[in-house]
């Protein structure tokens, strides 16, 4: 069964960094790319990050490039998202994501939640 | 920037076949995906590069793309469809549309 669990959500103040962590299960984590998404509250899906399997290729969203960084460990089966100088807009839940080909992401961790705020 | 379109809202009656639009420029020469989220819940994907369904998808849901639009129909509609509805689309970056959400009547 696949499994994607996501840590390291926090409350953290304006400017501050947090290191966001997704555990992978049930696959060959090292062949497939994966995605950051997020969720403002109340809001619909923003997608924020790629990196395919080998971790050559990366993407970021304009919101974000700059200030956050995605990088994986495929000996760890883990991804991760590194984000520095955070901002208020930046709250919500974030979601790694699957990606099964053609930008298609077909499971989803639950989610973890990060809050900017002084 | 590609921008996808949904309607904010859509709803239809228990049992009816409800359609929930995405539109985007040409989006029909693009693979368009369509997740489904609950309240407090991740997103699941209900088809893929257009019209596919992934396993455990019932056959009521189903998709097509066309032109500049994109269609998500969900048929014979029953209360626990009632969510909210994104499309999305590759274009140099991933696109999501804003979201529908259904209310299932």
């Amino acid at each position: 069964e696949v499994q994607l669990v996501e840590s390291g959500g926090d409350l953290v103040q304006p400017g501050g960094s947090l290191r966001l962590s997704c555990a992978a299960s049930g696959f060959t984590f090292g062949s497939y790319s994966m995605n950051w998404v997020r969720q403002a509250p109340g809001k619909g899906l923003e997608w924020i990050s790629y990196i395919s399997s080998s971790g050559n290729s990366i993407y970021y969203a304009d919101s974000v490039r700059g200030r956050f960084t995605i990088s994986r460990d495929n000996g760890e089966n883990s991804l991760y998202l590194q984000m520095n100088s955070l901002r208020a807009e930046d709250t919500g839940v974030y979601y790694c994501a699957r990606d099964k080909g053609s930008w298609y992401c077909d499971y989803w961790g639950q989610g973890t939640l990060v809050t900017v705020s002084s | 920037s590609y921008e996808l379109t949904q309607p904010l809202s859509v709803s239809v009656a228990l049992g009816q076949t409800a359609r929930i639009t995405c539109g985007g420029n040409n989006i029909g020469s693009r693979n368009v995906h369509w997740y489904q989220q609950k309240p407090g819940q991740a997103p699941v994907s209900v088809i893929y590069r257009d019209s596919n369904r992934p396993s455990g998808i019932p056959d009521r849901f189903s998709g097509s793309n066309s032109g500049n639009t994109a269609t998500l129909t969900i048929s014979r509609a029953q209360a626990g469809d009632e969510a909210d509805y994104y499309c999305q689309v590759w274009d140099g970056n991933t696109v999501f549309g804003g979201g529908t959400k259904l209310t299932v009547l």
